[in-house]
């Protein structure tokens, strides 16, 4: 199984403060098809998942553009750029090249 | 709109079986696939399956042996049944519809 680690485990920001999440796999990502599926998703304490960035770089529809994803083939990278109040909580990537799918074991940003 | 919402037992015994239905609504499951993933308490997120917009299946393979993910698509319901389940089978059982809408989740407590 492909497995994505994901550092920091913890990040301490201030509000407007820029953050980056690395997300690295284990094997490419890059599918026979030409798509990259390594997607990011934000979990809000006591909330379900929510999809921020989808292959790679594209924004979820209503995602505020301070979230920006990039990398490739095994190397992943979150930018959160200032961060808000809202942006708290545990920050999952997720790959769905390789079947059985897999989730890094998260990143969970804190305010300093 | 695309909602997408969890049912089942809060309770399950030791060595029983898990039945949990996900209810659908604003999307065709002859079009869509639909996610199993689960979160035991305080820790990261595991994919258990996808029905495909096909009917067909993908399991988790850790978990295949005891997993059966099936739906009706007359009443908009996907269905996951496990059984054998272990107290380390506690955990928020949720359905996904291509990571971008989830449900609430329900909880699943295994204990005697």
């Amino acid at each position: 199984d492909v497995v994505l680690t994901q550092t920091p485990p913890t990040l301490s920001a201030t509000i407007g403060q820029s953050v980056s999440i690395s997300c690295r796999s284990s094997q490419s990502l890059l599918h026979s098809n030409g798509n990259t599926y390594l997607h990011w998703l934000l979990q809000r304490p006591g909330q379900s998942p929510q999809l921020l960035i989808y292959l790679v770089s594209r924004l979820e529809s209503g995602v505020p553009n301070r979230f920006s994803g990039s990398g490739s083939g095994t190397d992943f990278t979150l930018k959160i750029s200032g961060v808000e109040a809202e942006d708290l909580g545990v920050y999952y990537c997720v790959q769905g090249t390789h079947a059985p799918y897999t989730f890094g074991a998260g990143t969970k940003l804190e305010l300093k | 709109q695309v909602q997408l919402k969890e049912s089942g037992p809060g309770l399950v015994q030791p060595s029983e079986t898990l039945s949990l239905t996900c209810t659908v609504s604003g999307f065709s499951l002859t079009s869509y696939g639909v996610n199993w993933v689960r979160q035991p308490p305080g820790k990261g997120l595991e994919w258990m399956g996808t029905i495909w917009n096909d009917g067909s299946t993908d399991y988790n393979s850790a978990l295949k042996s005891r997993l059966s993910i099936s739906r009706d698509t007359s009443k908009s319901q996907v269905f996951l049944k496990m059984n054998s389940l272990q107290t380390e089978d506690t955990a928020i059982y949720l359905c996904a519809r291509d990571l971008a809408y989830w449900g609430q989740g329900t909880l699943v407590t295994v204990s005697s």
